[in-house]
């Protein structure tokens, strides 16, 4: 059973970078067939794709968040990581980690999401 | 990049069909076939509900489809459900290799 799960500070200052990691279990990051993305959902509003990543490093973001967002892979750790610089009260969301299918048009699992705050 | 526009609301009593609209432009929905559908209950996570415009994955209920004319996809469920009521997005893949998703829509049984 593939399982996704994220975690970091729930709490970040304005100004600062947020940093999130998402470890994946039942399932290989270094696999060819997926992409591993983050989707945030600002309270009562609705989802936004933030990036993707593949197993090589490639990327693609958000053109509206591309200056600001920064993802990796740990293929070792079987994990991959967001950060976003210079953040704002805009920037309050639930953060999911999502997994999409290569070559599809689907993202098959969620984590349950973690809810990062911006406030000094 | 834009949201993809859904109604905000709908609305449906149980036995019933409803049909929410998803559109966007010849650049996501109308260039791609990489339409799929995810619900929402609240406090949890989203569910694929379906992919590639129509398909559904295993599990989830044959009264949920998906169609897609133009710019516009759609997602029908007949049949409606208690269980049903819940937020629902779409999302479309993109000719800059991202991914967009619609404002989302609010399903109330009545």
């Amino acid at each position: 059973q593939v399982q996704l799960q994220e975690s970091g500070p729930g709490l970040v200052k304005p100004s600062q970078t947020l940093s999130l990691t998402c470890t994946v279990s039942g399932d290989s990051t270094s696999s060819g067939n997926y992409y591993w993305s983050w989707i945030r959902q600002p309270a009562g509003k609705g989802l936004e794709w933030i990036g993707r990543i593949y197993t090589t490093g490639s990327t693609n973001y958000n053109p509206s968040l591309e200056s600001r967002v920064a993802m990796s892979v740990d293929t070792s750790k079987n994990q991959f990581s967001l950060k976003m610089s210079s953040v704002t009260a805009a920037d309050t969301a639930i953060y999911y980690c999502a997994r999409e299918e290569y070559n599809s048009g689907l993202f098959d699992y969620w984590g349950q999401g973690t809810l990062v705050t911006v406030s000094s | 990049q834009s949201a993809l526009t859904q109604p905000a609301s709908v609305s449906g009593s149980p036995g019933q069909s409803i049909t929410i609209s998803c559109t966007g432009t010849s650049s996501d929905v109308g260039h791609y076939n990489y339409v799929s559908w995810y619900q929402q209950h609240p406090g949890k996570a989203p569910k694929l509900m379906i992919y590639d415009v129509s398909n559904r994955p295993s599990g989830v209920s044959n009264r949920f489809s998906g169609s897609k004319s133009g710019n516009t996809a759609s997602l029908t469920i007949s049949g409606l459900q208690a269980e049903d009521e819940a937020d629902y997005y779409c999302s479309s893949f993109t000719t800059t290799s991202t991914w967009v998703f619609g404002g989302g829509t609010t399903l109330t049984v009545l």
